[in-house]
């Protein structure tokens, strides 16, 4: 079965500073990841997936994210966070074989300080 | 990106009662819908995925009959909370898959907060 891991419930940084949320997975297949943004009462918007190929993905914002297949992780990254970027953020993941099931991570709350 | 609207947005209800939550995709044709619950720690959890055409698949532990899925057009999906009650309350958010293939991301509605009294 599939699983998603964010082992943080509060990710804190500075303006300015660069940032990193967590994100591990289990599947039995090869992995498509994706990562989601969530702001208050909203739905969720894309940022950014790895499907294949190169391990360093770019997505929306200026955020990106770095597959570690011997880790099993998919951090998601930002060289400089901006106020603007303090949401709610959920990693992803989907079985190749598993069909289109999408299944999510328990969701890391971001917050940067001006 | 593809656009999927979700209605209505807040609905407050009395105990017993049925709520009808329509997703719709606007710009695009969906033959796949997914219907999540948000609880208010955060996570996202899987409810049912909705088939054009065909029955909704339900997740374990998510009563059928309690939440009706139906799936009747290419760029609609509604789900039916009924006899609603409090624990009932939550945040419920439609998706739908852009494309044919297993690669394509979702695409997801602007989430319904539902209240039961």
């Amino acid at each position: 079965a599939q699983s998603v891991a964010q082992p943080e419930d509060q990710v804190n940084v500075a303006e300015g500073n660069p940032l990193t949320v967590k994100c591990t997975y289990s599947v039995s297949g090869n992995p498509y990841l994706f990562w989601y943004v969530q702001y208050p009462n909203r739905g969720l918007q894309f940022l950014l997936k790895y499907i294949t190929g190169d391990n360093l993905v770019k997505g929306s914002y200026g955020f990106e994210a770095e597959f570690n297949k011997s880790q099993t992780s998919f951090h998601l990254k930002k060289p400089s966070a901006l106020v603007s970027d303090s949401a709610l953020y959920f990693c992803a993941v989907r079985d190749h074989l598993g069909g289109f099931k999408t299944i999510f991570g328990a969701g890391t709350r971001l917050f940067v300080k001006a | 990106g593809a656009v999927v609207s979700q209605h209505p947005s807040r609905v407050i209800c009395k105990s017993g009662t049925s709520v009808k939550i329509e997703c719709r995709s606007l710009d695009f044709q969906a033959t796949t819908m997914f219907w999540y619950r948000q609880f208010p720690k955060k996570s996202l959890m899987l409810m049912a995925t909705s088939n054009e055409g065909s029955k909704a698949t339900y997740e374990q532990g998510v009563e059928k009959d309690k939440f009706l899925i139906n799936h009747a057009s290419l760029t609609l999906s509604t789900l039916t909370v009924t006899s609603a009650h409090p624990e009932d309350s939550s945040f419920y958010i439609c998706s739908a898959r852009f494309g044919t293939r297993n690669t394509g991301e979702l695409f997801f509605g602007e989430g319904s907060r539902l209240t039961v009294l």
